[in-house]
C-alpha cells in the first residue's frame, strides 16, 4: 500500500511564484524523501529529512516535517518553467521496512 | 558518474507476450530495485536485491513476472505472458545501503504498452 499521500493532485503557478506541496502519511517513518519526475524521465531525489529533522534547505527547496501531524511540506521558491514537473513523496521506515514508499505524486506546472 | 541504465525505453507488445527489461545501475551500488509505475501513480515496488540475493518480491507476481541479478550487477525483469494491466512505466534504481537511509538512483524507466 502507498504510504504517503501528496496534496493538492494538480497545481499551476506562474513563474516566480512559490510553489508549496503537502504529504500526509499515517504510521510512524525513519525518513521522508522527495522526489521529482519530469515528463519521460526517471525519478530524481532532491532531498531526505529523518524524523527528528524538521526542516531542510537545498537551494529553492525548502522542506518541513511535522511528526505529530504526519506530514510533510515541500516548497519551491521563486519557481521556473524548469520546475514544472511530478513531486513525489515517498515515506520509510514504517513497519520495519526502510524501503521508501512512494504517494501518487503532485503535477505541477509552472507558466513562463 | 555514470547513472542507471535501462534499455529498452521503449516498447510495445501483443498480450500473451513476453517481454524482458534490462537494468545496469550505478558501479559498486549493492543494492538494485525494480518499480512498476502506472499512468498517474507512483512507483510501486516489485523487488530488491542485495548484491545477488532477493530481499523483498512481496509484491512482484511471480506467476508471470521474474527477475534475476547474476554475479550481483546488471538485472533482467521478464514477463512472460503480458496482461493489457502489465501497461506502465518499469524503474530500475540502485542504492548504496546505508544503515537505515536509503537514497535511491533512478534509470530513465521502460515504457511498455500492451496491446
Amino acid at each position: 500500500s502507498q504510504q504517503g499521500e501528496e496534496d493538492p493532485q494538480a497545481l499551476s503557478i506562474q513563474e516566480g511564484e512559490n510553489a508549496t506541496m503537502n504529504c500526509s502519511y499515517k504510521t510512524s517513518i525513519n525518513n521522508l524523501q522527495w522526489y521529482r519526475q519530469n515528463s519521460g524521465r526517471g525519478l530524481v531525489h532532491l532531498i531526505l529529512i529523518r524524523s527528528n529533522e524538521r526542516e531542510k534547505h537545498s537551494g529553492r527547496l525548502r522542506v518541513t516535517l511535522d511528526t505529530s501531524k504526519k506530514s510533510s511540506s515541500l516548497l519551491i521558491t521563486a519557481s521556473r518553467a524548469a520546475d514544472t514537473a511530478s513531486y513525489f513523496c515517498a515515506t520509510a521506515g514504517s513497519g520495519g521496512s526502510y524501503i521508501p514508499t512512494f504517494g501518487r505524486g503532485t503535477s505541477l506546472i509552472v507558466h513562463p | 558518474e555514470a547513472g542507471v541504465a535501462q534499455s529498452p525505453r521503449y516498447k510495445i507488445i501483443e498480450k500473451r507476450q513476453s517481454v524482458a527489461f534490462w537494468c545496469n545501475p550505478i558501479s559498486g551500488h549493492a543494492t538494485l530495485y525494480w518499480y512498476q509505475q502506472i499512468l498517474g501513480q507512483g512507483p510501486k515496488l516489485l523487488i530488491q536485491f542485495q548484491n545477488n540475493g532477493v530481499v523483498d518480491d512481496s509484491q512482484l507476481p511471480k506467476d508471470r513476472f521474474s527477475a534475476e541479478r547474476l554475479k550481483g550487477v546488471d538485472s533482467t525483469l521478464k514477463i512472460q505472458p503480458a496482461k493489457l494491466e502489465d501497461s506502465a512505466v518499469y524503474l530500475c534504481a540502485s542504492s548504496l545501503t546505508s544503515g537505515s537511509i536509503y537514497e535511491q538512483y533512478f534509470g530513465p524507466g521502460t515504457r511498455l504498452t500492451v496491446t
